[in-house]
């Protein structure tokens, strides 16, 4: 019964490039958090995604950020034009309806470095 | 609004307690605390839902005041697999759950 799957695990992009990184969430679960991690931070809210919608995505930085969840396959959160700050580790959740989202098991991360 | 957690650091030795603290300036519908070992994912300890509620994880309880919106975490006799750092999560109807900044507990032999 595999867990949330984030890929890639680690992810290197030069200034100005794209980064995309995908989650699979658990069997089961339609529901996506996505929420990003600066080091020695918290964690930090993003957006939150059922399958074909964004229900809120009030963390979302308002330019060269993006997320989808579409029909079939994973989620996306995608990163346009990436800067040096945008360096941190990005996890995405999953719960299997809005009532469980306090209870979220989270994939391992996905850390990306822009040099 | 993310809840204040308090203290940012602890550091015990083993057999040592700990008490971390997660308070909102909000109405708090639940509490949710997690800990993240360095370079892992966070993973989920326990929730409480109701004012006044404890529950237990290993040794590792919680209590929740929903009057005061608080919630304290009572780490007991503390062992090395406890390093990590614990984060609240507090919980809106609207779907999304907000963190603390984490509280940082180094276990020493």
């Amino acid at each position: 019964n595999a867990g949330v799957m984030q890929n890639p695990r680690h992810l290197v992009r030069r200034r100005g490039q794209e980064a995309r990184l995908r989650c699979s969430p658990m069997k089961g679960h339609s529901h996506v958090y996505w929420y990003r991690q600066l080091p020695e931070e918290g964690l930090k809210f993003m957006v939150y995604l059922q399958k074909e919608n964004i229900i809120d995505e009030s963390g979302m930085p308002k330019e060269r950020f993006s997320a989808e969840f579409p029909k079939e396959g994973p989620s996306i959160l995608r990163i346009q034009q990436v800067v040096r700050g945008d360096s941190a580790a990005y996890f995405c959740a999953s719960s299997p309806d809005q009532a469980s989202a306090n209870v979220l098991t989270f994939g391992a991360g996905s850390r990306l470095t822009v040099l | 609004q993310q809840p204040v957690q308090s203290p940012q650091a602890v550091i015990l030795r083993e057999g040592e307690d700990a008490v971390i603290n997660c308070s909102s300036s909000k109405a708090l519908y639940s509490v949710h605390w997690y800990r993240q070992k360095h370079g892992e994912a966070p993973v989920f300890l326990m929730i409480l839902l109701k004012g006044g509620e404890q529950k237990g994880h290993e040794k590792i309880s919680a209590s929740f005041n929903e009057k005061k919106q608080q919630s304290s975490l009572y780490l007991t006799a503390s062992q090395l697999s406890y390093s990590g750092t614990y984060f609240c999560g507090t919980y809106t109807n609207a779907g999304k759950s907000t963190f603390g900044d984490g509280t940082t507990l180094t276990v020493k032999p």
